[in-house]
C-alpha cells in the first residue's frame, strides 16, 4: 500500500512569490491535514479538509489556502511568500476524523 | 491554552543503553496521546497511541507509560541501535468533535552514538 506522497520535495521561492505543495493520500483516505515544521518549532496545525471541504484551520493568515479534489488529494497555496514561510510542510492523511494520521515526508520550502 | 512539553530537548547516548524521554500536557479534555519517530528529512510514523484507560503500551523495544491523573507521558527505548537517532514527538489529542485538535510537543531530538 501507497503511502502519503508529496510533491515537491524541495521547493525555492523568493519573497513575494507563491507556492504550490501536493499531498496525495493513503487509498481510501478521506481527511487531509497540512502542517508547518519550522526549524525549532513543533508542528502547526494548518488545514483539514474532509470529503472536499475545509473543515478546519489552524492560525494562520489568509495568504495560506488549499483545497481537496474529488479524488481526496490536496494543494497547499502560499501566497506572497515571507521569509518566515520558509519551513517543512507535512501532509497527513486518515481513513476519518479522529482515526490515526499518517505522513508524507513533506516538501522543504525555502524562501530567499 | 493547551500545551505539550517535552523534554529534555536533546539527547545524547551510547548504543546499547536505555533512555526515558518525557512529556508533560495541559490539554483538556483528553482523548488519546500519541508518540511519533521523525527521522531527519522523513515525516513522522507513529510508535505507538494511548488512550486515558491505558498505562502502558510496548511496540518492540518502546515503551510508552501514560498517567492520565498527573498528565504525564513516558517513551522508554530499550538497548538503543544507532537507528533510533531521530526527533521523538509527543502528540495529544483533545476530545471535541468540532475538528482536528492536535497539539504537538516540540520534539526529543535523540542522537545515538558508538
Amino acid at each position: 500500500e501507497a503511502g502519503v506522497t508529496q510533491s515537491p520535495t524541495h521547493l525555492i521561492k523568493t519573497r513575494g512569490q507563491q507556492a504550490t505543495l501536493r499531498c496525495s493520500p493513503i487509498s481510501g483516505h478521506t481527511s487531509v491535514y497540512w502542517y508547518q515544521q519550522a526549524l525549532g518549532l513543533g508542528l502547526q496545525f494548518l488545514l483539514w479538509y474532509d470529503e472536499g471541504e475545509e473543515r478546519n484551520r489552524g492560525n494562520f493568515p489568509p495568504r495560506f489556502s488549499g483545497r481537496q479534489f474529488p479524488n481526496y488529494s490536496s494543494e497547499l497555496n502560499v501566497n506572497a511568500l515571507e521569509l518566515e514561510d520558509s519551513a517543512l510542510y507535512l501532509c497527513a492523511s486518515s481513513l476519518a476524523f479522529g482515526q490515526p494520521q499518517h505522513f508524507g515526508d513533506g516538501t522543504r520550502l525555502s524562501i530567499l | 491554552k493547551n500545551q505539550v512539553e517535552q523534554s529534555p530537548q536533546s539527547l545524547i547516548i551510547l548504543e546499547g543503553k536505555n533512555c526515558t524521554l518525557q512529556c508533560n500536557y495541559t490539554v483538556s479534555p483528553f482523548s488519546n496521546l500519541r508518540w511519533y519517530k521523525q527521522d531527519t528529512g522523513r515525516g513522522p510514523v507513529s510508535l505507538t497511541i494511548m488512550t486515558f484507560s491505558e498505562n502502558t503500551k510496548s511496540n518492540g523495544r518502546y515503551t510508552a507509560t501514560l498517567d492520565a491523573d498527573t498528565k504525564q507521558s513516558s517513551l522508554h527505548i530499550t538497548a538503543s541501535q544507532l537507528s533510533d537517532s531521530a526527533s521523538y514527538i509527543c502528540v495529544v489529542s483533545e476530545l471535541t468533535g468540532g475538528g482536528n485538535k492536535l497539539t504537538f510537543g516540540t520534539g526529543t531530538q535523540l542522537k545515538v552514538e558508538l
